[in-house]
């Protein structure tokens, strides 16, 4: 089992639309989480941290389901430019905070 | 203020070569990290250093790999002799604490073994 799954997607959706990614981890002593965005042949950029108690900024929500172990991403009023891999990001637990990468959820958000 | 530079933007060498590259962090960030993405697959770690000092050098694949950082500044990520399956783009971040939970990327280096 990877360490860090993302349905790759691509998740084809109108402008406007709700979208929601989910993120499973494996290792349930994993501390901390992240979403980063990468455009096509950038590199990545962090989207937003992912609290316990689920955090919002602006059009995107990101939640933490440690029980269930997994984080989700929800798009609201997408737009064109939204259009991007969503990277799921675990940090390794233990002393050094060494992310671990999903290889990524693909979106296209079309007129 | 400048993001983290790398070079070069891409490279072609062939099998049995030697190729160095280059990441410029963030002036003032301690931390700095080198990543791999293989065609297909997802943004691997390969090494963090703290200053001049390798933190955790755990996803180095093997030691045909070799990663500098003299004098805690740019860091260099050496690979003799490349082989095929070293293909791949290697991305460099930098952050200002090791606690700090963003991590700014470089553009990357498209590395071609042919």
């Amino acid at each position: 089992r990877k360490e860090v799954e993302q349905d790759p997607g691509p998740f084809n959706v109108p402008e406007g639309a709700t979208v929601a990614f989910n993120c499973t981890y494996s290792n349930s002593a994993s501390q901390s989480f992240f979403w980063y965005r990468q455009d096509c042949r950038k590199e990545p950029k962090l989207l937003m941290s992912v609290y316990s108690s689920g955090n919002e900024d602006g059009r995107f929500t990101a939640q933490l389901n440690r029980a269930s172990q997994y984080i989700s991403l929800l798009i609201r009023d997408s737009k064109l430019s939204d259009s991007a891999t969503y990277l799921c990001v675990v940090n390794k637990a233990g002393g050094s905070y060494i992310p671990t990468f999903g290889r990524g959820t693909s979106l296209i958000v079309h007129p | 203020e400048a993001g983290v530079t790398q070079f070069p933007s891409h490279s072609v060498i062939e099998k049995g070569q030697t190729v160095t590259l280059r990441c410029d962090p963030i002036s003032g960030h301690d931390n700095l990290y080198w990543y791999r993405r293989v065609m297909g697959k997802e943004i691997k770690f390969l090494l963090h250093f703290v200053k001049e000092s390798k933190q955790d050098e755990s996803g180095m694949p093997n030691n045909r790999f070799l990663a500098e950082r003299t004098g805690g500044t740019y860091s260099t990520l050496k690979v003799q002799p490349a082989e095929l399956e070293d293909s791949g783009v290697y991305f460099c971040a930098s952050s200002q604490i090791s606690s700090s939970y963003e991590q700014y990327f470089g553009p990357g280096t498209r590395l071609t073994v042919t």
